[in-house]
């Protein structure tokens, strides 16, 4: 089955230290994406990639850090410069980059630091 | 900057009747699209249904159909015959950008009730 996967569903980490939540993904698809939800908020964009070994900021990318050596995989590093990691966050992506591209999103995971 | 406004925290509908969500955006773009997202409890981000600004024919998808105001800036959700498993979050989003970043509304929570 095509999708997207992102583990751990549950991360918990101490303050100061950086964790790196994974997105894998076997569409094909050419884009990708990190969103960060907290309650009450829609999604906001972190940072996000239209093509392998390239990708820009989004509207909250301080604190965060991504790399896109493969098409299928764009994982995130939260640091310890995040003021305030605990949320959840979602992985996308979609088949190109234009206005007209749906996105497909993961299941997710919620990241506690304590 | 555009913008996306939901201005329904939370409704709340019996099963079988007929439900609409609102949503308004602001933009300066003639040709986009503009897209309606659900997230059920378990969080999955799925996607409900999608309008293209240029097309003046309303979208739907089996149960669900929007009401697309393009002078007015309007995308509304109708939910038709609703059923149980319609309880999610609803999220209006809107494509800015030439890498299609979505731009979420802060979301309705609605409750399907017996």
């Amino acid at each position: 089955d095509g999708g997207i996967t992102q583990s751990p569903k549950y991360l918990f980490r101490k303050e100061g230290q950086n964790v790196t939540l994974s997105c894998e993904q076997n569409l094909n698809h050419d884009a990708m994406y990190w969103y960060r939800q907290d309650p009450g908020q829609g999604l906001r964009l972190i940072y996000y990639s239209q093509i392998v070994n390239d990708f820009q900021k989004g509207d909250i990318a301080e604190g965060y850090s991504v790399s896109r050596e493969k098409k299928e995989s764009f994982p995130l590093t939260v640091t310890s410069a995040q003021k305030n990691p605990t949320a959840f966050y979602l992985c996308a992506s979609s088949r190109g980059s234009g206005y007209s591209y749906e996105q497909y999103f993961g299941p997710g995971t919620r990241l506690t630091v304590t | 900057a555009q913008t996306v406004t939901q201005s329904q925290p939370e409704m709340s509908v019996q099963e079988a009747e007929t439900v609409t969500l609102s949503c308004t955006y602001d933009t300066s773009e003639n040709n986009y699209y503009l897209f309606w997202y659900k997230q059920p409890p378990s969080r999955q981000m799925i996607l409900v249904i999608r309008q293209e600004a240029y097309k003046q024919q309303n979208a739907t998808e089996n149960r669900f159909s929007v009401n697309f105001q393009k002078a007015a800036k309007s995308f509304s959700l109708k939910i038709s015959d609703s059923q149980l498993g319609d309880t999610a979050m609803y999220f209006c989003a809107f494509p800015t950008g030439t890498a299609s970043k979505l731009t979420f509304g802060t979301g309705t929570r609605l409750q399907v009730t017996l």
